[in-house]
């Protein structure tokens, strides 16, 4: 299986939150990241988390960590047309300075 | 703007053409990646450099071919091509070492090969 795993769509109406959900499989990883990638655009950081946190905060973002289940999730608040976008879940593995990437969950907010 | 500056940003070519992707970077950063973007494809690492040095090379056929001349600057050598080749091509790089190394990427070239 894939290092890296996200559901590939999530459907959203304006205004209410969105969890975009990433399972990963080093659990030596010391950073994970979120990145987002506009039609026709390259990936931009969006947030990352530090492994020994449970959370973190930024505006309308808001980053979950559970390290014993290796799960990891996005949340938008308040999700905007202009939030539509692929959202690229990441890590760097162990000892590793090579991101590896999960597929990308597509996130479409409909007005 | 994230300091990683891809031309051209798109490339239409011939199966028969030589062409060159360039990738710049003013960050610092000793690492530099190629990734490929297919429609309903994982991003696909492609090439790392490090330090000038190649350190990864995924089995990507020899019609592709990188060339990073300084840590600065990282070419894709194009020759060849087939339409399936036809991706967004992306940039990236990253400052090796211990601790926070996030990766800054490229807005992309879109080649498309006829």
């Amino acid at each position: 299986g894939e290092d890296v795993e996200q559901s590939l769509f999530l459907s959203v109406r304006e205004g209410d939150s969105s969890v975009i959900n990433c399972t990963y499989t080093d659990s030596s990883s010391t950073y994970l990241y979120w990145y987002k990638q506009e039609p026709g655009a390259g990936l931009q950081l969006l947030t990352y988390i530090f492994s020994n946190m449970d959370m973190k905060q930024d505006q309308r973002l808001t980053v979950l960590l559970n390290k014993k289940d290796k799960h990891l999730s996005l949340r938008i608040a308040d999700t905007q047309t202009g939030d539509s976008a692929i959202y690229f879940c990441a890590e760097f593995m162990g000892g590793s300075y090579i991101p590896t990437f999960g597929r990308g969950t597509s996130l479409i907010v409909h007005p | 703007e994230t300091g990683v500056t891809q031309t051209p940003r798109h490339l239409v070519m011939g199966m028969t053409n030589k062409k060159s992707l360039k990738c710049e970077q003013h960050l610092g950063h000793n690492a530099m990646y190629w990734y490929k973007q297919s429609a309903k494809k994982p991003l696909e690492l492609m090439f790392v450099y490090n330090f000038k040095e190649q350190t990864e090379n995924n089995s990507v056929p020899s019609r592709f071919s990188p060339e990073c001349p300084n840590s600065s600057h990282l070419f894709l050598h194009l020759h060849t091509l087939q339409p399936e080749d036809s991706a967004l091509y992306l940039c990236a790089s990253s400052q090796e070492g211990i601790g926070k190394a996030e990766a800054f990427f490229g807005q992309g070239t879109r080649l498309t090969v006829v």
